[in-house]
């Protein structure tokens, strides 16, 4: 069975750009969750998607950051425009339900 | 909210045990989830504890009192490979949040 899927794996962008990430969660699974990771710490909640319904999205910086899940199946996270801030690690993960979360490999972004 | 606190790094040697703990308080507990991450690499699934005790699976076990808000993760056997980051996370009403991780290295 195939994991969790997110696309691109490594992103370096100029402050100020925009960016886009995508994410494929696994199949069956329609609970979708964005999370930032710093270097150093646990991954913290952006937003999180019952089927195609933002359901949290109280930690997600809305004066750049924006998601969107319209089928319920994938989903993509857009940064616009970018600080050198932004600079994490993008995870995606997805679970059945309330179930375990598994995470995808991560998009690490580097705004410089 | 929830507040996790684990300490920041360990060190062991292969072949040994070694124990992770993790503390935390908080506004709703619906379970304790222990993740492990490896360098540049996503947090993988490791154990969950809903109630309080030991739950086993292999060389590792994980245990939680929630009267005391307290988890470990016990590593037996340790090898090389185990050398990563281990992240505790609460589950709350309906998210997880996580500690900060504890980096573990393990020498030969």
């Amino acid at each position: 069975e195939a994991g969790v899927v997110q696309s691109p794996r490594y992103k370096i962008i100029e402050k100020k750009q925009p960016v886009a990430f995508w994410c494929n969660p696994i199949s069956g699974h329609n609970t979708l969750y964005w999370y930032r990771q710093n270097l150093g710490q646990g991954p913290e909640l952006l937003i999180r998607y019952e089927n195609e319904e933002a359901v949290d999205d109280s930690q997600l910086p809305k004066d750049r950051f924006s998601a969107e899940r319209l089928k319920g199946v994938d989903s993509t996270l857009k940064i616009q425009p970018a600080e050198l801030g932004d600079s994490a690690v993008y995870l995606c993960a997805s679970s059945a339900g309330q179930e375990t979360q598994y995470f995808g490999p991560g998009t690490r972004l580097l705004v410089l | 909210g929830q507040n996790i606190d684990q300490p920041t790094e360990m060190t062991a040697t292969e072949g040994a045990i070694v124990q992770i703990n993790c503390t935390y308080q908080t506004s709703g507990f619906n379970g304790l989830f222990w993740y492990q991450q490896h360098a540049g690499e996503a947090p993988t699934f490791l154990s969950y504890n809903v109630l309080d005790g030991l739950e086993e699976k292999g060389r590792f076990s994980s245990f939680l009192s929630r009267s005391k808000g307290y988890s470990y993760l016990l590593l037996k056997e340790l090898q090389m490979k185990d050398s990563a980051s281990y992240l505790c996370a609460v589950k709350g009403y309906s998210t997880l949040t996580f500690g900060k991780g504890t980096m573990l290295l393990v020498s030969p």
